[in-house]
């Protein structure tokens, strides 16, 4: 079965650069979320399409944007990178809002970025 | 802040045994979701549980909705070297937001 795919799998970057990160979902699948994962912690979340319009929000810095496009993929736009960005970020990808009954969220296989 | 309180952070437990994790949220969920991730892998979805006081059984792995759906528990009997990652609950909540909890890292002995 088809499942969500991250591009690119690794990105290195200084700090000040910019960086794009590619989203997937599975097919069919409308909603698209966005988290952070630091070493040893838990995904903190950081943005949701449902739908190609943002649906909710999390703690995501103002140097990040992201959005879905008509053909439901997403891409999350991160300027002026700091060392603290250097983290795994994993979208996922559910049919309708994962908060709702029967919506689990399908992760990928997430984007490791390295800010030196 | 976390919504979703996960405890213990850390169970390290010998091969064989049986362990629980737990998740107690400070509002009503209308479902609760766990999460598996392995050393260095992703969140893989492992249940979903929707109804007051739900039992659900995966094999070695019971999981159980409290009758108040605030809280949740991940049961694992004789554990195995399989068993070793990060399990996550996921309380959904009415506004269809899902919160996760912190996590619990289980490492096992053999």
């Amino acid at each position: 079965a088809a499942g969500v795919i991250q591009s690119p799998r690794h990105l290195i970057k200084e700090k000040r650069e910019t960086a794009t990160l590619k989203c997937y979902p599975i097919p069919r699948h409308d909603t698209v979320y966005w988290y952070q994962q630091g070493p040893g912690q838990d995904p903190q979340f950081l943005i949701s399409f449902y739908e190609k319009m943002q649906s909710d929000k999390g703690s995501i810095p103002d140097r990040f944007s992201a959005q879905q496009f008509s053909d439901y993929h997403s891409e999350l736009n991160m300027s002026s990178l700091e060392l603290g960005d250097s983290a795994l970020y994993f979208c996922a990808s559910s049919l309708g809002l994962a908060g709702s009954s029967y919506n689990e969220q399908f992760f990928g296989p997430g984007t490791r970025l390295t800010v030196l | 802040g976390q919504q979703v309180m996960q405890i213990p952070q850390y169970q390290h437990v010998q091969e064989g045994e049986d362990f629980t994790t737990y998740c107690n949220s400070s509002t009503t969920l209308s479902n609760i979701q766990w999460y598996k991730q392995r050393p260095g892998g992703h969140p893989v979805f492992l249940i979903q549980l929707v109804k007051s006081g739900e039992v659900k059984k995966q094999k070695r792995l019971t999981f159980q909705f409290g009758e108040a759906k605030k809280n949740s528990s991940l049961h694992i009997t004789a554990t195995q070297t399989t068993d070793v990652g990060t399990y996550f609950c996921a309380g959904g909540r009415n506004d269809y937001k899902l919160s996760f909890g912190a996590g619990t890292t289980v490492t096992v002995r053999a």
